[in-house]
């Protein structure tokens, strides 16, 4: 596609309840970002992925975020018993490569409420 | 001490006027630089890398000092359109991810007729 995709763009969920996000990269793109964002702050690095294989998921707040690619491109970030602190915007990115110079390509985002 | 630390602002200035920014960072490892423009309820965009010998696009120029570990963006002759949140991000090395970005909380700017 033309540049990263994201679905829903909006989610309002019932604290409990499990959510899923996903992220449609640019085509051709091996490395894949997810960032938490909350109102007034940076966004806050979650994991990352190069093709299919989680590098790195420190970020991850809690073992309720999980996240795959199982086939290199798409990927999902679910989050299970939703929380109200988890009331974010969570921002996918890709780059081309994965060098750690390369421009971020972000989504518009998915604006998620927990009420 | 967070990771990296920029002043959140607001700044308001005129059209036309000369604005600096700065951002310091607190892993000396760090080997990318960047500055994000982030408009209200939008994704963040690139602006410009930071590079050691500095470099400058148009009206932005962008610095890095690693001595004292921090990078600036100036912008001249400053437009309406350049209303926006600043956004620093550093790359922070280490368990074998250097493309980890940290980010500051931005910095508001508004530029005012």
């Amino acid at each position: 596609g033309a540049g990263v995709s994201q679905s829903p763009r909006y989610k309002v969920a019932k604290r409990g309840q499990d959510v899923a996000l996903r992220c449609d990269p640019i085509s051709g793109h091996v490395s894949l970002f997810w960032y938490q964002q909350a109102l007034g702050q940076g966004p806050e690095f979650l994991t990352y992925f190069q093709n299919e294989a989680q590098l790195d998921k420190s970020g991850l707040p809690s073992d309720r975020f999980f996240a795959e690619r199982p086939e290199g491109s798409v990927s999902t970030l679910k989050i299970q018993r939703t929380q109200q602190e988890d009331s974010a915007v969570y921002l996918c990115a890709s780059s081309l490569e994965g060098r750690p110079q390369e421009k971020l390509f972000f989504g518009s985002g998915t604006q998620l409420s927990v009420l | 001490r967070k990771e990296v630390e920029q002043d959140p602002g607001p700044f308001n200035v005129p059209e036309g006027a000369t604005v600096a920014f700065n951002c310091t960072y607190s892993n000396s490892a760090s080997q990318s630089f960047f500055w994000y423009r982030q408009d209200c309820r939008k994704e963040p965009k690139l602006l410009m890398s930071v590079y050691s010998s500095g470099n400058e696009d148009g009206r932005f120029t962008a610095q890095l000092n690693r001595a004292s570990q921090y990078i600036s963006l100036l912008i001249r002759d400053s437009k309406l359109s350049d209303s926006a949140t600043y956004l620093c991000a550093v790359n922070s090395p280490g368990a074998g991810n250097n493309r980890k970005l940290i980010w500051g909380l931005g910095t508001s700017l508004a530029v005012n007729p």
